[in-house]
């Protein structure tokens, strides 16, 4: 397996436009995460999905972040318009819903200018 | 709320030394408890998940321990190598699938 895949590994952008971030999860797995890690906040869950359904959006910093999952192999965090502070590092992690372990995407590295 | 806590938040030791980094949580009604290594500039790697049911887990020279009704985790390594380098993470799940991480330990094997 290939684990979760992210791309882009690294996203440099100027502030204002719209960033797009993906992540493919691992097959079979039906609990998507989406992280994100800043030195001053550490890791912070933002949104989860349970089978394609967002279950809690709590830690979306604000209406310029969404999160799709459109289907069972393919999900999107986009941010727009994107702003300096959001510069960070977004995980992707999936899982088998329940008490099973996570399994980390290798991350998309944002920079906004 | 469930807020999860590792000290030291750095640590450096000799090539050889074996070595213990703790974690402690403030909800005993956990799932699980994972053990994350996150290189510099990289993801997160597991190294070792123990169920609420289990007392410890051991794969190499890692042994990771769980008391759950004190809110404990330890990660030990043993025989520690320039290699073990990284940031250490712990991390618990609680009921709703959520995964709440600690600030990490940074640990730094000095050959």
């Amino acid at each position: 397996d290939a684990g979760v895949i992210q791309s882009p590994r690294h996203e440099v952008t100027e502030m204002g436009q719209e960033v797009t971030l993906r992540c493919k999860p691992i097959s079979g797995h039906n609990s998507l995460f989406w992280y994100r890690q800043t030195m001053m906040r550490g890791l912070e869950l933002l949104i989860y999905f349970n089978n394609n359904v967002p279950i809690d959006d709590s830690g979306m910093p604000e209406d310029r972040f969404s999160a799709k999952m459109p289907n069972a192999s393919f999900s999107t965090l986009k941010i727009q318009p994107s702003e300096p502070r959001d510069s960070a590092v977004y995980f992707c992690a999936s899982k088998v819903e329940g008490a099973s372990g996570y399994t980390f995407g290798s991350g998309t590295r944002l920079t906004v200018v | 709320k469930q807020e999860v806590t590792q000290i030291p938040a750095a640590l450096s030791v000799p090539e050889g030394e074996n070595l213990v980094l703790n974690c402690s949580f403030t909800d005993s009604a956990i799932y699980n408890l994972q053990w994350f290594r996150q290189d510099p500039g990289k993801g997160l790697t597991s190294l070792l998940l123990i169920q609420s049911s289990q007392r410890e887990q051991t794969s190499g020279r890692l042994n990771a321990s769980l008391d759950k009704s004190s809110g404990r985790s330890t990660l030990y390594i043993a025989a520690s190598q320039p290699g073990d380098s990284a940031t250490y993470l712990c991390a618990v799940q609680n009921a709703g699938n959520m995964l709440t991480f600690g600030g990490g330990t940074r640990l730094m094997v000095k050959p």
